[in-house]
């Protein structure tokens, strides 16, 4: 089946900071979304990007869907950039999801 | 808008009893997907509804998991009869048509059984 693999496993920053989160992706691609898990647990889909760059405020994301992968960049990182942040990838009728990086940004 | 909408948001129960969660998908959207996730399995599809037809129903874990969707804007999940190994926080999803478009997720059901 498709494998989907996300670096790193956890990452610790200062706020400010800027990050560079990965998903790999064992398949081609026909589906490439990334989420925001909070601390409370709800799932926000913050890109769908089969290919291609995106930007929304102080995230973006790149896939590149010939080399299976895709980044999800953040800039000037907030408190409230915390969680665990998810990318999926369909194949078929099945949206798989990686395992996530669990971000935590500190005061 | 409103988003995806999920009822109840916790639900604490005994083995044995049955246990149905509800949701309410985004107007206009014809795809509804039911996930549940756990520590130890993370993220994982249920079912897969379009235009309230089940389509693919492959990871429903075994008979006692049930999913209806009678109209275009009201899904069901049940459990019957309900186990502790059921102990997980169950989402639903909507899309405007299957796969290819963003998914939206509910707020969740953190259900426990004990």
């Amino acid at each position: 089946g498709i494998q989907v693999e996300q670096s790193p496993p956890d990452l610790i920053l200062q706020e400010g900071a800027n990050s560079t989160l990965r998903c790999n992706f064992s398949d081609s691609v026909n589906n490439l979304q990334w989420f925001h898990q909070n601390p409370w647990g709800q799932l926000i889909n913050l890109f769908y990007i089969p290919s291609g760059t995106k930007q929304n405020g102080r995230l973006s994301a790149t896939t590149v869907a010939t080399e299976r992968y895709s980044l999800l960049y953040i800039s000037s990182s907030q408190t409230t950039d915390s969680g665990v942040y998810f990318c999926a990838e369909t194949s078929g009728s099945r949206l798989t999801f990686g395992e996530g990086t669990q971000l935590t940004v500190n005061p | 808008d409103a988003g995806v909408i999920q009822s109840p948001r916790h639900e604490v129960t005994e083995m044995g009893q049955e246990v149905t969660l509800r949701c309410k998908p985004i107007s206009g959207h014809n795809s509804l997907f039911w996930y549940r996730q756990t520590m130890m399995r993370g993220l994982e599809l249920l079912i897969y509804f379009n235009n309230n037809v089940p389509i693919d129903d492959s990871g429903m874990p075994e008979d006692r998991f049930s999913a209806k969707m009678p109209n275009a804007s009201f899904s069901t999940l049940k459990i019957q009869p309900s186990e502790p190994r059921d102990s997980a926080v169950y989402f639903c999803a909507s899309s405007y048509t299957g796969f290819n478009q963003p998914q939206h997720f509910g707020d969740g059901t953190r259900l426990s059984i004990l």
